[in-house]
């Protein structure tokens, strides 16, 4: 069936420390690729996307890479800042709905 | 104003009750979704749709779960005789529906319901 797989949190940070979390997908066909980013009392809002193989998504700093052939699309950022912590989700999107199936989420702590 | 509103905010009820849940998408987002968030079970699909139509209802967890659409806009999610375990945050995001595999989902504030 069609599922996302996400690294377990909370991941705590220092500032300017270089940020990695995993993520994997289970689907069928050719799904878009999604990283969604919950701030503490806020709603969920687009960060990234990519649509196709090999693509590669970025904004404010992150980056996540379409990687077909290892059902991978994992969120980097350089240098995390303290205004980074947030839940961040990976999703996919399904079916003739493009239904999103979201990952558990990644909770991030950034210190200084 | 631009984005997707839902309303109410908040919304506790006594187990038994009905609660409606409105959801106001983006000017000319033709697909509308709801979703539901909660601690044990993390994000999960609700139902769909497009334009008023509803293609896919498969994530409605019983049948005291409804929802309409009507002109094409206002989605209302109805509960009905409402269990604890229903006690979540209630997600509504939009879509302009025309390219559905890569079409952009935006979410709207959520309403959380907590059933007593």
């Amino acid at each position: 069936g069609n599922s996302v797989t996400q690294m377990e949190g909370p991941v705590t940070l220092s500032e300017e420390a270089f940020l990695t979390i995993n993520c994997t997908y289970t689907a069928t066909g050719y799904p878009s690729l999604f990283w969604y980013v919950q701030y503490p009392g806020e709603g969920l809002q687009l960060l990234l996307k990519a649509t196709k193989a090999d693509d590669k998504g970025s904004n404010k700093g992150f980056e996540a890479t379409y990687r077909k052939e290892t059902t991978s699309f994992h969120l980097e950022k350089g240098s995390v800042q303290v205004s980074d912590s947030a839940v961040y989700f990976c999703a996919h999107n399904t079916g003739t709905a493009s239904k999103l199936t979201f990952g558990t989420g990644t909770r991030l702590q950034v210190t200084l | 104003g631009a984005g997707v509103s839902q309303s109410p905010s908040n919304k506790v009820t006594e187990k038994g009750k009905d609660v409606e849940l409105r959801c106001d998408p983006i000017s000319g987002h033709t697909a509308l979704y709801w979703y539901r968030q909660s601690l044990g079970q993390g994000l999960e699909f609700l139902i769909y749709f497009q334009g008023n139509s509803a293609p896919d209802k498969s994530g409605l967890p019983s049948d005291r779960f409804s929802a309409e659409r009507t002109g094409g806009s206002v989605s209302t999610l109805t509960i009905q005789r409402t269990q604890q375990e229903d006690s979540a945050v209630y997600l509504c995001a939009s879509s302009f529906g025309f390219q559905r595999g890569t079409d952009t989902q935006y979410f709207g504030p959520g309403t959380r319901l907590t059933v007593l």
